[in-house]
């Protein structure tokens, strides 16, 4: 079974700064995909940036990139100049090829500090 | 617009009664999914539908049921099975095929036992 690992529970970033989240994942496939969602206060899950592991060339959506190193299978999110509104818990998911569902990590609570 | 809904926002359930959760699209997506949320976890998959009619057990489907009817409805039942049903529950749906496997979330349903 796929595992998908998020080891800082928490964040903190100053308004501005650059700050980067950690995904690690486990699986024997080939042909997968990953993501990292937001979920706010309001507790709706929003895709920030999706990554298909046949791509060699990391996904970036405007101040979101992620740093995709498929050997390690490690694949975090980096936010440049965070705004307060980027606050919220950021869960990195990972889904096979196959036609099944997302397997989550346990997220992780980014504070941004004005 | 197009979208995803559910309903209630919030839901009591007293204790050997089943409940039903609603889930509705109109983005004509083939495939729906059904997570539960609990606290300081990330989302663990109930039960999952790619075509109408058709369904497959998650990682946690014991003491769920769901129907596949419609292309756009995908309800939840929790039944008097689930011992400990108190959660936030996510209802998404996606294409469901190559290319398109992103999923898209549902504002969520919160689950309450008197």
């Amino acid at each position: 079974a796929q595992t998908v690992t998020q080891s800082q529970p928490e964040m903190s970033v100053q308004e501005a700064e650059t700050v980067t989240l950690s995904c690690t994942y486990d699986t024997s496939e080939s042909d997968y995909y990953l993501f990292w969602y937001k979920q706010p206060p309001s507790r709706q899950m929003i895709l920030v940036i999706r990554q298909e592991a046949y791509k060699q060339q990391n996904a970036t959506e405007n101040r979101f990139s992620v740093n995709f190193q498929k050997a390690a299978k490690s694949f975090s999110l980096k936010i440049s100049d965070s705004q307060l509104g980027d606050a919220a818990m950021y869960f990195c998911a990972y889904r096979g090829g196959g036609a099944d569902g997302l397997t989550f990590g346990k997220g992780t609570h980014l504070i941004i500090q004005p | 617009d197009g979208g995803i809904t559910q309903s209630p926002k919030y839901l009591f359930r007293k204790e050997g009664q089943n409940v039903t959760l609603s889930c509705e699209q109109n983005l004509n997506h083939d495939a729906m999914y059904w997570y539960r949320q609990d606290p300081g976890q990330g989302l663990r998959l109930i039960y999952y539908s790619q075509i109408v009619n058709d369904f497959q057990k998650g990682d946690i489907a014991e003491g769920y049921s769901v129907s596949r009817e419609k292309k756009e409805s995908f309800p939840l039942t929790v039944t008097s099975a689930q011992k400990n049903p108190t959660a936030f529950y996510l209802c998404a749906s996606s294409p469901g095929y190559r290319g398109q496997e992103t999923q898209y979330f549902g504002p969520g349903t919160r689950l309450l036992v008197l």
